[in-house]
């Protein structure tokens, strides 16, 4: 079990709306990655956030923004949703200085569909 | 420029057999990591096994062992004595050090046991 949890599971939403995903780290872990993953694709790095700012962007615009909290947990946000931004939403923890770097798990994602 | 390079959209086996899933990664670091993960119908992406660029030995896992092929810049995974739960998709990754933790994936070979 890797400790990582998610939510909402699914969530539908409006072209134009705002969406809030949530992630919980696995403990011990201090950074949190998220993900995009289309249909039919792999996984995209979006952002990843260590000791609550932003530590390496991927490719994706301004209107997805995140936060991390003091308990490591994180948020991923996307405002202004478009019908491309339909994916699974892929949070991953692992540790920064110290411990096994090569260590990422991932939560189960969050299914997100915009109409 | 693709960072990981999965030739093979789609694999089948029988079971009890062994199976070689191809991998080809891109990177002028000479630090990096490799990574192989799981992902059942379920949407969850599950950590297999890892190899380090330095690491002399190829990474072994029960029975999953990666073909570390350094001067081709190839990680293949290999499944031995394949199961009816092996069936999934398998996403080659790699973790670039110089530009940070960011993981590069690459676009999934779907494995499918045959009874």
């Amino acid at each position: 079990e890797t400790g990582v949890t998610q939510s909402p599971t699914h969530l539908i939403k409006t072209r134009g709306q705002q969406v809030t995903l949530r992630c919980s780290s696995q403990s011990g872990h201090n950074t949190v990655s998220w993900y995009q993953q289309a249909l039919g694709q792999g996984p995209q790095f979006i952002f990843q956030y260590y000791r609550e700012e932003e530590n390496g962007r991927g490719n994706f615009p301004p209107r997805f923004s995140g936060l991390q909290f003091p308990n490591y947990s994180s948020e991923l946000n996307v405002n202004a949703l478009e019908l491309d931004d339909s994916a699974l939403y892929l949070c991953a923890s692992s540790r920064t200085g110290g411990g096994n770097y090569n260590e990422q798990f991932f939560g189960p994602g969050t299914r997100l569909t915009v109409l | 420029a693709q960072k990981i390079t999965q030739t093979q959209p789609g694999m089948f086996v029988q079971e009890k057999e062994a199976v070689t899933l191809d991998c080809t990664y891109d990177t002028s670091d000479p630090s990096y990591g490799l990574f192989w993960y799981k992902q059942p119908s379920s949407g969850e992406m599950i950590f297999l096994i890892y190899q380090g660029s330095y690491d002399q030995q190829n990474a072994t896992e029960g029975r999953y062992s990666l073909n570390f092929q350094k001067a081709r810049k190839s990680a293949n995974l290999v499944i031995s004595a394949s199961q009816l739960g092996d069936s999934a998709m398998y996403f080659c990754a790699m973790r670039d050090f110089d530009t940070g933790n960011q993981f590069y994936f690459g676009t999934g070979t779907s494995l499918t046991v045959i009874p």
